[in-house]
């Protein structure tokens, strides 16, 4: 399974937008790239899910480079209940036999 | 997105003791996979359940301590035995959707296990 690379942490203020930035070198051809939420204490939360260039919905965008070798989640005019860890993971999604496997993600802390 | 439910959402538990969480879905899938999340850290796997057959465990994790049951596509039971305070960690199931041509997992609330 293609491991990723994500930054720890990132701190933001109120209203900025955010973009968080994983690695993942050695994706392979019928990978998807699937960000998750999590809040303390709860199950990650589905965000977003892509294969290539550009998908966006009603919480985010996620942006992939032509190569695949890395995605950028774009949340927009963030507040602090977006406070959370976000994971970045990569998995084949059209057998939808094989688990995600979950790395370290990254800590989003909100200042107002 | 499938609707998942966890029974207990938490428990404190005394050690050597055991207890089994259950996992609900709205609808049946095929897959259902069991983590673990010890605290602070990231989600580990533990074991995909399979419907009609032994769950598959991951390096790690035994069926002695973990055992899994799948009785029916909706339907999934972790049970944690002889327990030890290393044992506390939140538990969480998760299953796999299709939605058109990509399927997408999807994770329940959780169960929060304290072992004293």
């Amino acid at each position: 399974l293609a491991k990723t690379t994500q930054p720890i942490s990132m701190d933001s203020y109120e209203g900025q937008e955010v973009n968080i930035t994983c690695s993942h070198n050695n994706i392979a051809t019928n990978d998807y790239i699937t960000w998750y939420q999590q809040f303390p204490s709860q199950g990650p939360r589905f965000i977003i899910q892509g294969y290539k260039t550009k998908v966006t919905n009603e919480v985010a965008s996620l942006f992939i480079p032509a190569d695949r070798k890395s995605s950028t989640l774009s949340l927009p005019r963030v507040s602090l209940s977006d406070t959370a860890v976000y994971y970045c993971l990569v998995g084949d999604m059209n057998s939808g036999n094989t688990p995600l496997v979950f790395g370290k993600g990254t800590r989003l802390s909100v200042i107002a | 997105s499938a609707v998942i439910s966890q029974k207990p959402s938490r428990d404190i538990c005394q050690r050597g003791t055991s207890l089994t969480i259950q996992c609900q879905v709205d609808s049946q899938v095929t897959m259902m996979f069991w983590y673990r999340q010890q605290p602070g850290q990231s989600l580990t796997l533990i074991a995909t359940a399979n419907q009609g057959s032994e769950a598959t465990y991951e390096s790690g994790f035994v069926i002695d301590k973990f055992p899994i049951s799948r009785p029916n596509l909706t339907f999934s039971t972790l049970t944690v035995s002889n327990m030890s305070p290393e044992d506390s960690s939140i538990y969480l199931c998760s299953v796999v959707q299709g939605a058109g041509s990509t399927d997408t997992q999807y994770f329940g609330p959780g169960t929060r296990l304290t072992v004293l």
